[in-house]
Parts: structure tokens; sequence; C-alpha cells
């Protein structure tokens, strides 16, 4: 069965940098793209950034570019979110979602259960 | 910059039907996908491609979509439906930086 499983969340201080994984198992990881969404405290679903299948093109939310970077390993099976320049906006629960595609349309059919992100002082 | 607007909250009795909406401008030609949050909990995919139901999802979750509106229909809902409803879809260029989540409907069974 399909498993995402987000690690490295934590406290960090305004303008610090943290790395996020997301550890993937049960289907064939270097065939799917693959996305980061993130949801504040009591707020909703907010998309972050996307990185194909072969790393080849990755996309950001306005609010991140310049600051995160998304990659993946896919010899160890695992996507990553570089945060740096932390503001207290992007504290929020860190969701990693496996992408399909169909129909020239695409979703997310998998979710982990994400890491928790909290930026204060 | 692209929008799907859904109420904020949708409240039912047991056994009743619930429909949450979601609109959105590009939704004749873009599928509308569903996913249910219950507290605490990842977002699951409920209803995919406007209608489609995963495998696994019960048989009183179904969707349609009419022009600019999708609906989430809940027939006979449970108490355990009661979560958090989020519509997704892209704007009309379906590109990967297009991705839009609507705010999000509240729906409560008591």
């Amino acid at each position: 069965q399909v498993q995402l499983v987000e690690s490295g969340g934590g406290v960090v201080q305004p303008g610090g940098s943290l790395r996020l994984s997301c550890a993937a198992s049960g289907f064939t990881f270097s065939s799917y793209g693959m996305h980061w969404v993130r949801q504040a405290p009591g707020k909703g679903l907010e998309w972050v950034a996307f990185i194909r299948y072969d790393g080849s093109n990755k996309y950001y939310a306005d609010s991140v570019k310049g600051r995160f970077t998304i990659s993946r390993d896919n010899s160890k099976n695992t996507l990553y979110l570089q945060m740096n320049s932390l503001r207290a906006e992007d504290t929020a629960v860190y969701y990693c979602a496996k992408e399909v595609e169909r129909f020239g349309e695409f979703y997310f059919d998998y979710w982990g259960q994400g890491t928790l992100v909290t930026v204060s002082s | 910059s692209y929008e799907l607007t859904q109420p904020p909250s949708v409240s039912v009795s047991p056994g009743q039907t619930a429909r949450i909406t979601c609109s959105g401008d590009a939704l004749p030609k873009k599928y509308a996908y569903w996913y249910q949050q219950k507290s605490g909990q990842a977002p699951v995919l409920v209803i995919y491609e406007d209608s489609k139901r995963p495998s696994g999802i019960p048989e009183r979750f179904s969707g349609s979509s009419s022009g600019t509106m999708a609906t989430l229909t809940i027939s006979g809902a449970q108490v355990e439906d009661e979560a958090d409803y989020y519509c997704y879809s892209t704007d009309s260029s379906g590109n990967h930086r297009s991705v839009v989540f609507g705010g999000g409907t509240k729906l409560t069974v008591l």
C-alpha cells in the first residue's frame, strides 16, 4: 500500500532554515510527480511546490518562491523541501502528496500525515 | 488569481442529504476533485474527475458538475462524515502553477 511519511518539522526562529523529508513506499516513486501542500493552523489547504517525476521541472507558489526548494532522490524514494528565510506565516502542517495525471489534468491521490513547522522566536 | 468558492459551513441531521458546492470560472473545462479532512488527519480523496469515487469510499458520496459549479453530495449523511471538505481544481491553463483549493466547508452532522 502507498505510504508517505514526512519528517523534519519543528520549531525554528524567523529567518532560520529547515529541511523536510517525505519517505515514499508502496509505489514506483520515480514515475510520479510529487507536491508539497501546507495548512496553517485553523486554515485551509495551500499548495506549495511541485516536482516532476524526474526532477526536471519544479514550480512554486508565489508565497515561497526564492525561499523554498523542492528536490527528490529517486534512489532513496525520498522527496525534500528545503525551507530558508522562514517567516511566521510559514507556520503550518506540511504534507507531501503523490500526483496522478490523467486526461491532461492532475490531482493528489495519496497524502502523508504531515509534519508541523512552527516559526517563532 | 483563480479562486474556487465554497460555503464556509453546511449542517444536516443524520440521515439527511448534505450538498456542498464549489464555484469556479474554469470548472466548465476542468474537473473538480473533492477531499475530506477529519480533525487532525490528512486529506482523503473522496471524488475525482467530477463524479468518480475512489475504491473504499462509501456509495453515499457522489459528485456532479454543471457549468461553473461542482457539487459534492452525501446522501444519508452519517455522524462519521463530519469533517472539512475541500474542492480542488486548476485554472484554465491547467499547468502546475495553477493549483487551487477551495476555502473549505465544515460539514456538521448532528
